[in-house]
């Protein structure tokens, strides 16, 4: 069984100032982990990756992602927010099962950004 | 931008009645998922396909009803339509042998009054 858990329903933070969405993940094996982005009424992006490769993910827009197996953890970060920045952020595990990579979804960081 | 299109985008029915929605994509993915997002509860997985005619229930399976006959097609039935089932709803595609990750259309709101 997998399961990811995200601190936080809303972070709020200033323009200009470090953005840190947090992730903390359950997986009996070796997972794959993934940030998307969701901007008012659209599907989901993919910001980011981590595929058992290098541990820090960079993504696109600046974002970048720490994966630290001994803390379950693969928390998103930003070193400069920018208005645009405004959005809902989901973290995802995916790992093998029967054949099979279902993702999983962790409930949403609503990050807002204040001018 | 992955081939992904849902539709309706927009539904309003009324409860007790039966409602469809389609999730067409042109990337020949294997895999297919329908997925439910709620205000506090993220995306929550209702059934996948893992090929055609192949499928299997997720999370909050209960009240919905899936098929796919086609690669690219992968239906999501309301048999009877609740209050409860009022959401948005996502279709996704993947294919582990491509890639790692899941592509997302851009959803479809169901209102059910």
């Amino acid at each position: 069984a997998q399961s990811v858990t995200q601190l936080g329903s809303h972070v709020s933070v200033s323009e200009g100032a470090l953005v840190l969405l947090r992730c903390n993940y359950s997986s009996s094996v070796p997972p794959y982990l993934f940030w998307y982005v969701q901007y008012p009424n659209q599907g989901l992006q993919l910001l980011l990756k981590y595929t058992s490769a290098a541990t820090l993910v960079k993504g696109i827009n600046g974002f970048e992602a720490e994966f630290k197996k001994s803390e379950t953890s693969f928390h998103l970060t930003k070193p400069s927010a920018h208005m645009s920045d405004a959005a809902e952020y989901f973290c995802a595990v995916s790992a093998a099962s029967g054949g099979s990579y279902i993702p999983t979804f962790g409930r949403g960081t609503s990050l807002i950004v204040h001018p | 931008d992955a081939g992904i299109t849902q539709s309706p985008r927009h539904k309003v029915t009324e409860t007790g009645t039966p409602v469809t929605l389609r999730c067409h994509q042109t990337e020949n993915h294997r895999y297919m998922y329908w997925y439910r997002q709620d205000p506090g509860h993220g995306l929550r997985l209702i059934h996948y396909s893992y090929g055609v005619k192949d499928t299997d229930k997720g999370e909050v399976s209960d009240g919905y009803s899936v098929s796919r006959s086609k690669t690219e097609d992968f239906l999501l039935t309301l048999e009877s339509a609740t209050s409860s089932q009022t959401s948005v709803y996502f279709c996704a595609i993947s294919d582990p042998t491509v890639n790692t990750e899941a592509f997302f259309g851009q959803g479809t709101r169901l209102t059910v009054v």
